[in-house]
């Protein structure tokens, strides 16, 4: 089955800094890949998702790289706000499988 | 994702009970799931649904059973053989394959 790491497994960043949280997958047929934000108590919520037609994807200050022939990709947050602060997850494969989560605290 | 409910918030299992979780979905969603969370950890796969009438075991599938009687609703049982049952479960549902999947507010189960 698909096998998700994702590091770092927490994070801490000045607010306006930038912040990078990266994953790695097995399943070289794996082509769709979402990030989660899950603030404490709640259910995660998707924040952007990229397949694997695409290498890049941005939405305002949040963007997603993938590279499909080294098997990773990447969520940048940049100009990062105190309510960015949560635990993010990224996810791989039609299962969703997911990867352990990044705890991200920015510093005011 | 505000189409997905799950109920009930919190729920007490006492040694030996088998307790039954709720999740319904009105996105007219093929697929749904089950995720177990522990607390600081990410989710785990227990079961999923792509069609009503079958479904598939995840990762973690011991303790657990499903039913898909109508699209709409996927509940979860906790038997009396799933040893640690205290998490927060996660019911999700997509339209099926590579779609996005939309999560439910989650039950907090917790052993008396």
């Amino acid at each position: 089955g698909e096998n998700v790491e994702q590091h770092p497994s927490t994070l801490s960043v000045q607010e306006g800094d930038s912040a990078v949280i990266k994953c790695t997958y097995s399943d070289s047929a794996s082509n769709y890949f979402p990030w989660y934000k899950q603030e404490l108590g709640k259910r995660p919520q998707l924040i952007i998702d990229i397949r694997s037609n695409v290498g890049e994807k941005k939405d305002q200050r949040i963007a997603v790289t993938l590279n499909k022939t080294a098997k990773h990709f990447s969520l940048h947050i940049t100009e990062t706000q105190p309510e960015d602060s949560a635990v993010y997850f990224c996810a791989a494969c039609e299962k969703l499988t997911f990867g352990t989560g990044t705890r991200l605290t920015i510093i005011p | 994702d505000g189409g997905i409910t799950q109920s009930p918030k919190y729920l007490f299992r006492k040694e030996g009970q088998n307790v039954t979780l709720s999740c319904e979905q009105n996105l007219n969603h093929d697929a749904m799931y089950w995720y177990r969370q522990d607390p600081g950890q990410g989710l785990r796969l227990i079961y999923y649904s792509q069609i009503v009438n079958d479904f598939q075991k995840g990762d973690i599938a011991e303790g657990y059973s499903v039913s898909r009687e109508k699209k709409e609703s996927f509940p979860l049982t906790v038997t009396s053989a799933q040893k640690n049952p205290t998490a927060f479960y996660l019911c999700a549902s997509n339209a099926g394959g590579r779609e996005t999947q939309y999560f439910g507010p989650g039950t907090r189960l917790l052993v008396l």
